[in-house]
C-alpha cells in the first residue's frame, strides 16, 4: 500500500505486504534526509538517512528513494511485520536543525 | 544504557506553576536539542546546544529557558504555564551539530497543563 503527504494519514497493510510510505519536502536547499520511527509511547527511532547525491540507499527491509526533481522523498519496507507498525516521519535540513514531516501512521494487520 | 535520558516521563501541573524537565546524554555527543511533539504528531525544534551554547533559539516564549550545566546535560524550565505549552517534550543530540547528521532522541515528556 501507499501513502501520500505531510497530514497524518494512516496506511493499513497485510503482514507480509510491502509498504511504501510517500513525503513531499519543502525546500530544495535540503541535502540531507532521514527517516525516523515512533512507537507509541517512544521517541522517534532512526531508521535510515540519505544525502542529495544519492537516489536510492538500502537497509535491512527498507529502502529510501528520493527525486530531487520533485522534491519527493519514500520509504519501502518489505515485508512489513506487526512490529513495523508506527509513526514514520521523514525529516529534511534547510536550516541547523532537522525540519519534520507531520508522518504517516502505519498499520500492520496480521 | 539509556543514550539520551529525559525525566520526568509524565509531567502534570496546574497553570501558572514553574516546571523543569531533565535531560542527560551518555554519548559524547557535542550537540543537544529539545522538540515539542504537538497533539497532531508534529515535532518542531525549540532550541539547540553546542558544548554549552546556544545555537538555535526559535520562536519560543520566553517563559521557556533551556540550561546547559555541560555539554552532557540540557535541562528545560517553564515559567508560568499555560494550557497551551501542554505536548510532549523531546530531548535529543548529535555528534557535532552539523545539518547532514542523525538525532538520537529520548523517551519523552509528556506535559499536561490543567
Amino acid at each position: 500500500g501507499e501513502s501520500v503527504g505531510l497530514h497524518l494519514p494512516t496506511l493499513s497493510v497485510q503482514e507480509g505486504d510491502n509498504s511504501i510510505i510517500n513525503c513531499a519536502y519543502s525546500n530544495s536547499a535540503s541535502d540531507y534526509f532521514i527517516w525516523y520511527k515512533q512507537e507509541s509511547g517512544k521517541g522517534p527511532q532512526f531508521i535510515i538517512d540519505i544525502r542529495s547525491n544519492m537516489d536510492k540507499r538500502q537497509g535491512q527491509r527498507v529502502t529510501v528513494l528520493l527525486n530531487k526533481t520533485v522534491k519527493h522523498l519514500s520509504l519501502q519496507i518489505a515485508a512489513t511485520q506487526p512490529g513495523d507498525s508506527a509513526v514514520y516521519f521523514c525529516a529534511e535540513n534547510p536550516r541547523r536543525a532537522l525540519t519534520f514531516g507531520s508522518g504517516t501512521r502505519l498499520q500492520v494487520q496480521p | 544504557d539509556t543514550a539520551v535520558s529525559q525525566t520526568p516521563k509524565y509531567l502534570v501541573t496546574q497553570m501558572g506553576n514553574d516546571k523543569s524537565i531533565k535531560c542527560e546524554q551518555n554519548l559524547g555527543h557535542d550537540t543537544m536539542y529539545w522538540y515539542k511533539q504537538d497533539s497532531k504528531k508534529f515535532l518542531k525544534i525549540m532550541f539547540s546546544y553546542n558544548n554549552k551554547e546556544l545555537i538555535i533559539n526559535e520562536t519560543v516564549p520566553n517563559r521557556f529557558s533551556p540550561k546547559s550545566p555541560d555539554k552532557a546535560h540540557l535541562n528545560l524550565h517553564i515559567n508560568s504555564l499555560e494550557l497551551g505549552d501542554s505536548a510532549v517534550y523531546f530531548c535529543a543530540s548529535s555528534q557535532e551539530g552539523a545539518a547532514n547528521e542523525k538525532l538520537f532522541f529520548g523517551s519523552g515528556t509528556q506535559l499536561s497543563v490543567l
